[in-house]
């Protein structure tokens, strides 16, 4: 069985200043992981994944992730926010491979608000 | 640039009446999804496809059955919709390389 948790429903940041959204995965396997986001009245959109190698991986508009083994972890960061950074972030994990690779199990999701 | 269209965008249902969500992608992706978005959390898969005229069991497919008529289009069909069945409904498409699912704008769908 897959899971994910996104322990924090809503997080307000200043703009300019520094973002972690914090994202736990339980998988029996290494899995697949993805973060999307979803602005408002639109579909989700990919913002980075992370299949295997350097356990940081760049994404768009300056965000990036850090996979943990160890934590069971895939938390996304961004080192100065924008205004137009306010969405919901969403985790996403599959431990499927081949023809079953995009049955995702995502996260409840984080509502980011930027305060200009 | 992906390209995946959904009709209606928003619709008013009756309880025990018929729905269709249609699916429409231009990117000749063999795997086409439908997700479920309910307030508050995160999607939940119903039914997916890889091939025309076949179609798979997501997690949640209780209530709903899918239609793969072409590589094109895929939709959603709820024959008795029920007033749990309210909620964002969204369809994505894959390559078949690659992990990334690329959505439609969701579909609306309230029962009453």
């Amino acid at each position: 069985a897959q899971s994910v948790t996104q322990p924090d429903a809503r997080v307000t940041v200043s703009e300019g200043a520094s973002l972690q959204l914090r994202c736990k995965y339980s998988s029996s396997v290494t899995p697949y992981l993805f973060w999307y986001v979803q602005y408002p009245r639109q579909g989700l959109q990919l913002l980075l994944k992370y299949y295997s190698g350097d356990p940081v991986v760049q994404g768009v508009n300056g965000f990036e992730a850090e996979f943990s083994k160890s934590n069971s972890s895939f938390h996304l960061r961004k080192a100065s926010v924008h205004w137009s950074d306010s969405a919901v972030y969403f985790c996403a994990v599959s431990s499927y491979r081949g023809s079953a690779l995009g049955r995702l199990h995502f996260g409840a999701g984080t509502q980011l608000i930027v305060i200009p | 640039e992906a390209a995946v269209t959904q009709s209606p965008r928003s619709k008013v249902a009756v309880t025990g009446g018929k729905v269709t969500l249609s699916c429409h992608q231009t990117n000749n992706h063999d795997y086409m999804y439908w997700y479920r978005q309910d307030t508050g959390h995160g999607l939940r898969l119903i039914h997916y496809s890889y091939v025309a005229d076949s179609t798979e069991k997501g997690d949640i497919p209780d209530g709903y059955k899918a239609s793969r008529p072409s590589q094109e289009n895929f939709s959603l069909i709820l024959e008795l919709a029920s007033l749990s069945q309210t909620a964002v409904y969204f369809c994505a498409s894959r390559q078949g390389n690659t992990g990334q699912l690329y959505f439609g704008e969701g579909s609306k769908l309230t029962v009453l």
